[in-house]
């Protein structure tokens, strides 16, 4: 069965530091990678995703996450936060048969001081 | 396009009382996906549907969970002789149909069940 792991629940960083919200999964089967956020008070929105081709996807708004298949990791980076940036981030992954459920991870929460 | 949505907002309810909620999709998007998410917790897949058609669910949708969708519209979920562990946010998605690969899921705001 597939699950995804988020190890981070919570993850404090300073206006214009640099971030990396780790997600690792575990599947036997090929998998589609997605990342969530959830803005206060807002519903999910898709931030990136990878399905195919080159390991590394990037968001309009900055930020990038990398699939590394021997590591079954999909971490999420950014090198300069915003505080608009806050908010919960989800990991999630559909595998690639028959099904395109998203299974989450617990998630984590980016919180951006000034 | 006005996004997927979800009614009602917030529902309270005693122990034992059956609850209905409703998800309107994307006009033109034929899935649609019902999760459930618990404080401190991801979402969890329950169900989905094709059009009209159920085409899985979770083991964790038990008995007193139904959902349907009968027109390929909108859906309803209805929880029967709810219990206090029904309690969590109820969250609905739509979807096109895949082509060599998912499409993005769209999600509805929620509703909020209290189970008291």
């Amino acid at each position: 069965a597939q699950s995804v792991t988020q190890l981070d629940s919570q993850v404090p960083v300073f206006e214009e530091a640099p971030v990396e919200l780790r997600c690792n999964y575990s599947s036997s089967v090929s998998v589609y990678l997605f990342w969530y956020v959830q803005y206060p008070n807002q519903g999910l929105q898709l931030l990136l995703k990878y399905l195919s081709g080159s390991t590394l996807v990037e968001s309009i708004n900055g930020f990038e996450a990398e699939f590394n298949k021997s590591q079954t990791s999909f971490h999420l980076r950014k090198p300069s936060v915003h505080i608009s940036d806050t908010a919960e981030y989800f990991c999630a992954v559909s595998p690639s048969y028959n099904t395109d459920k998203l299974i989450f991870g617990t998630g984590t929460r980016l919180q951006v001081f000034p | 396009d006005t996004g997927v949505s979800q009614n009602p907002r917030h529902k309270i309810t005693k122990r034992g009382q059956n609850v209905t909620f409703r998800c309107d999709p994307i006009s033109e998007h034929n899935r649609l996906y019902w999760y459930r998410q618990t404080l401190g917790q991801g979402p969890e897949f329950l169900t989905y549907f094709q059009n009209e058609a159920q085409l899985e669910k979770s083991r964790l949708l038990s008995d007193r969970f139904s959902a349907e969708r009968p027109k390929g519209s909108f859906s309803t979920l209805e929880i029967q002789r709810t219990e206090q562990g029904d309690s969590a946010m109820y969250l609905c998605a739509s979807s096109l149909l895949p082509g060599l690969a998912p499409n993005e899921q769209f999600f509805g705001p929620g509703t909020r069940l209290t189970v008291l």
